[in-house]
């Protein structure tokens, strides 16, 4: 079974700060991850995804995400917080198949 | 290009009826799927389409719930004698249906926001 688990359902960083938001999972397979964000009234958006190679995955927006087996981690940040960031950042994990698993969601708050 | 679109973006409905939930994949997308967000929770998956034929009806709650896709288009989610408990935000997504590979990004509409009274 695989789950996800994010840490802090809510986040505040001011503008131009670091933006750090936390995910770690756990998979009995390789796992495949995801970052989604979700802006108001609007669908979720694909920010960024690992599948296999490279463990430093770069996504839109500035943003990139480590995976890190070790520590079954999946943190996704931004070196500089935009007031735009704010928004819902949705992790989820997958075993290979089109099934997602997704944590609860992070809300972002940007602080001017 | 147009995404996914659902309608209508909110439902208010009374105990007990039935309510239909319409999802517009991108066009050309063969594989759809429907997920439930309830308040403070993350996504659960409903149910997989790939074509017309759903493989994967393993997350519908009840037998209350159902879904069908025609014309590899446009889908149908209907949820009868609707409960309190199903209100939640309904959200679709469809992908290219690369035969179920990592490649194939799920693209997520807007979501229908359902609230049984």
């Amino acid at each position: 079974a695989q789950s996800v688990t994010q840490l802090g359902s809510h986040v505040s960083v001011s503008e131009g700060a670091l933006v750090l938001l936390r995910c770690n999972y756990s998979s009995s397979v390789p796992p495949y991850l995801f970052w989604y964000v979700q802006y108001p009234n609007q669908g979720l958006q694909l920010l960024l995804k690992y599948t296999t190679g490279a463990t430093l995955v770069k996504g839109i927006n500035g943003f990139e995400a480590e995976f890190k087996k070790s520590e079954t981690s999946f943190h996704l940040t931004k070196p500089s917080a935009h007031m735009s960031d704010a928004a819902e950042y949705f992790c989820a994990v997958s075993s290979g198949t089109y099934k997602y698993i997704f944590g609860t969601g992070t809300r972002l708050k940007v602080l001017a | 290009g147009a995404g996914v679109s659902q309608s209508p973006s909110n439902k208010v409905t009374e105990k007990g009826k039935d309510v239909e939930l319409r999802c517009d994949p991108i066009s050309g997308h063969t594989a759809l799927y429907w997920y439930r967000q309830r308040l403070g929770q993350g996504l659960e998956f409903l149910i997989y389409f790939q074509g017309n034929s759903a493989p994967d009806k393993s997350g519908l709650p009840s037998d209350r719930f159902s879904a069908e896709r025609t014309g590899e288009s446009v889908s149908t989610l209907t949820i009868q004698r609707t409960q309190q408990e199903d209100s939640a935000v309904y959200l679709c997504a469809s992908s290219p249906g690369l035969a179920g590979t990592l490649t194939d990004t799920q693209y997520f509409g807007p979501g229908t926001r359902l609230t049984v009274l």
